[in-house]
């Protein structure tokens, strides 16, 4: 079945400073991925939609400009949280589509702490 | 109003009972139904995946959907301890290429 590596599992940075976060499909072509946040105990909220070749679409109210989404590849595209605080601290994850008849596939999750 | 309602839970079953999950929808535009299962700390796991109205069963998992009632099931048959985790049902409208989750269920398997 398809697959959609996430990396890394967890990282820890300093305010001020820059993370990125990778999102792969192993097995299959992406033309659209997806970045979810979320929050313990709620429900995945869609931050943007990464499109390969063109520019992201942002959610209303997902600053743009935080957080920059590169989708270079059919198989690649990569989350920057810029100029990160401590709010931004939150748990990250990509999804992919194999096919229209298929459901989404997700990443494992990153687990964002700003220190 | 949200477009798509769940239970929260939690929901408490003894080791072997069935797990019954559902969510109601506002809108008929929506067309593909999933069931994800998520643990603590990690991203969503694709159970099922629907179309049409009816049943579907995959082992141990039955989902069904009435388009009608705008109502959508998962029924855990013999559940185990591991089927402890979040469980949320997330719908597609035909033309759209963008999930809109359930809030999630939360579900405890008592052994």
């Amino acid at each position: 079945g398809a697959v959609v590596s996430q990396h890394p599992s967890w990282v820890i940075c300093k305010s001020g400073t820059s993370v990125k976060i990778e999102c792969r499909s192993l097995d299959f072509q992406a033309t659209t991925m997806f970045w979810y946040r979320q929050f313990p105990k709620q429900s995945l909220m869609l931050m943007a939609t990464s499109n390969e070749g063109s520019k992201a679409t942002y959610e209303q109210g997902v600053e743009k400009d935080k957080f920059l989404i590169n989708h270079a590849s059919l198989t690649l595209s990569t989350l920057t949280v810029t100029s990160a605080h401590p709010e931004d601290s939150s748990f990250y994850i990509c999804s992919a589509r194999e096919a229209k008849n298929y459901g989404y596939t997700f990443g494992s999750g990153t687990r964002l702490t700003v220190v | 109003q949200k477009e798509v309602e769940q239970d929260p839970g939690p929901l408490s079953v003894p080791e072997g009972a069935i797990v019954s999950l559902n969510c109601t929808y506002s809108n008929s535009a929506f067309q593909y139904f999933m069931w994800y299962r998520q643990y603590s700390r990690k991203g969503p796991e694709l159970l099922m995946y629907t179309y049409s109205s009816g049943n579907k069963e995959d082992g141990r998992f039955t989902a069904q959907v009435d388009k009608s009632s705008k109502y959508i099931s998962l029924f855990i048959r013999d559940s185990q301890p591991s089927d402890s985790a979040t469980y949320l049902c997330a719908m597609i409208k035909a033309a759209g290429n963008k999930l809109t989750f359930g809030g999630g269920t939360r579900v405890l398997v008592k052994p």
